[in-house]
């Protein structure tokens, strides 16, 4: 079961470009990363997902090296609205379930 | 498309009584996952449901259970609840579960007294 190391906790001013790292050093083979945002008393939010390479979509990007073991989580020009908790999940979605970490805080000032 | 619905929203109970849960996932998905989240131990995993088996297990008692039914809708029992099963309860669909791409529903937020 793989498992992941994000900071705890990190802070920006708004219209910054924010990048959360996480990493992921036993991935297996089968295993995507995915990010997830969640607000306080609020269901995780699926933001991004991906295998190698980069994926973008209209809310964020995500970069993966070669070597898979770490992925960096690219949210452009913050908002105070994007203050909430960031989950990296590792894992394939099969046989073994997909685990939560603590996430990364992030707190956007004004 | 509706998202993943959540009944009841906010429930009270008392120690010892039993509770109901249920999840509506997204039309299509038969994916359907349980977790429960509270501030000492953050969400955690407590079963997956695929086509009405049971595929993956979380660390859990035997207290938690659940189903899901042939509409791939999910029902998750708690029997002889504690003070400590207070949480927010967290159910997540997706369409295989494979890759896992989850849609999460607002939550049951159960209350034991």
């Amino acid at each position: 079961l793989a498992k992941t190391t994000q900071p705890i906790s990190m802070d920006s001013y708004e219209g910054q470009e924010v990048n959360i790292t996480c990493s992921h050093n036993n991935i297996a083979t089968n295993d995507y990363i995915t990010w997830y945002q969640q607000f306080p008393s609020q269901g995780p939010r699926f933001i991004i997902q991906g295998y190698k390479t980069k994926v973008t979509n209209e809310v964020a990007s995500l970069f993966i090296p070669a070597d898979r073991k770490s992925s960096t989580l690219s949210l452009p020009r913050v908002s105070l609205s994007d203050t909430a908790v960031y989950y990296c999940l590792v894992g394939d979605g099969g046989n073994t379930p997909l685990v939560f970490g603590k996430g990364t805080r992030l707190s956007v000032i004004a | 498309k509706a998202g993943v619905t959540q009944t009841p929203r906010y429930l009270i109970k008392t120690r010892g009584q039993q509770v109901t849960l249920s999840c509506s996932p997204i039309s299509g998905h038969r994916s359907v996952s349980w977790y429960q989240q509270t501030p000492g131990q953050g969400l955690q995993f407590l079963f997956e449901y695929f086509s009405e088996t049971q595929r993956n297990k979380g660390n859990f008692p035997g207290r938690f259970s659940g189903r899901q039914f042939s509409n791939s809708r999910s029902e998750m029992n708690v029997s002889t609840l504690e003070l400590g099963d207070s949480a927010l309860y967290l159910c997540a669909s997706s369409l295989s579960g494979r890759p896992p791409e989850q849609y999460f529903g607002p939550g049951t937020r159960l209350t034991v007294t």
